[in-house]
Formats: structure tokens, sequence, C-alpha cells
């Protein structure tokens, strides 16, 4: 069973356009949601997180939106560029147990 | 250096072989986890150890044991290796206990690409 869900697999954004990667939880006992990024050759690195008692959380261009009742979250890039060009993971975590992992979004950002 | 390193780093065997992958971190943490990549699979777990004593199979832990040597120490094996083992393997290691309470952040290391013939 998928708890973690996420969409779209790949996405094409031109440059200073908005990315928009979504995330779907099908367990509601979560209480931790990181998004992770991963440039080709390299390890997944965190990015950015949040708990589920905020709705929004920003760092520069990048922006987590989450939507408890509807056990939603979407990472938004603002004025992408080239260099986030990566693959990016939502997560999830359940107190002391594992994180588990989405399948990914491989995004590109074409000048 | 790296605080998660990963040996080797690159490897080619064939089918039937035994191959052990290593993993060392220097990051003092308790949690150490093995994943393999697979394009449009993402990561998925195949073992994870919450401290020396604890093993525990992830989802896909057929085909593959580990080793818990040392608390930063964490070898996975591939006793007969198969074609379908061909992937990106990563360590990564996390400790619940420091920093922020409950986030577990995970530190991956550089990976091991293997190609099983």
């Amino acid at each position: 069973q998928q708890q973690v869900k996420q969409s779209p697999q790949s996405l094409i954004v031109q440059k200073g356009g908005i990315s928009i990667i979504n995330c779907a939880y099908e367990n509601t006992a979560f209480d931790y949601f990181p998004w992770y990024q991963q440039f080709p050759g390299k390890g997944p690195a965190l990015l950015i997180a949040i708990r589920p008692d905020v709705s929004e959380k920003k760092e520069g261009r990048f922006t987590i939106s989450f939507n408890k009742s509807a056990k939603q979250s979407s990472l938004h890039i603002m004025d992408s560029q080239p260099g986030d060009s990566a693959t990016y993971f939502c997560a999830a975590k359940r107190g002391y147990q594992k994180v588990t992992f989405g399948t990914g979004t491989k995004l590109q950002v074409i000048p | 250096d790296a605080d998660v390193t990963q040996t080797p780093r690159n490897r080619i065997t064939k089918t039937g072989k035994r191959i052990m992958l290593e993993c060392s971190q220097t990051k003092g943490h308790d949690r150490m986890y093995w994943y393999r990549q697979d394009p449009g699979l993402g990561l998925r777990l195949i073992y994870y150890s919450f401290d020396v004593k604890d093993i525990n199979k992830g989802e896909i832990s057929d085909g593959y044991s580990v080793s818990r040597q040392a608390q930063a120490k964490f070898s996975l094996s591939l006793e007969s290796a198969i074609p379908n083992q061909t992937a990106l393997y990563f360590c990564a290691t996390s400790d619940f206990g420091r920093g922020l309470a409950g986030t577990d952040t995970q530190y991956f290391g550089p990976g091991t690409r293997l190609t099983v013939l």
C-alpha cells in the first residue's frame, strides 16, 4: 500500500515559470512532512519541511502548502530556474517511525 | 570529508555473484537505512536499523541482507546477484533525538551504482 502518492512523475517548466508538485497522504497520523531535493549524481537532501498545524511555509522561492483535511501537500517553486532541475520527493513521518517517501518528480526547467 | 560515505561508488558484477556494499558515517547518528532507486519508482526502502542491535526489513528486502557492525557502519549484501537488482543504491542516516524533536532528517550518501550482468 502506497501511503505517500506523488504527482506528476515528471514536469517541464520554462525558466521564470511556477513549478507545482503534489503529494497525497493516506495516513492521517503522519505528523511531519519533509520535501527532499536530489540533483543528478547526488543523494537526496532535505529542502523544506512542514508540520500539520501549519498551512504554509516559505523558504526563498520554495513554498509548501498543506491541507490537513484533504491530506494533501504541494510544493511550489516560484520563478523556476535551470538550477532547480532535479528530482523532488515528498515524504511523511509518524512519531518515531521511519520516513516514507513518495515516488519522486523529475523537474526540468528549460531556458 | 563527507559525513556519509559509500563504497564502492560503481560496481559491475555477474549474475550469481555475492556483492557487499558498505556505508560509513561520521555524524554519530543511531539510525541507518539502505534504499534502492529505480527510474519512476522513487526511493524504496530495503532495510533499516534504529540502533546497533535493531535490524528491520523494508518494503523490498527479498534477495538482500544487512549487517550493522557498529553505530557508524551498515553493510548491504546481495547473496546471489540477479539482473533486476541493477539499480542505484543509497545509504542514509538520521538521528531522531537531535535538533527539532521528531524531524528525523535523513542524510544520504553519494550512492552506489550497481550493474548486474
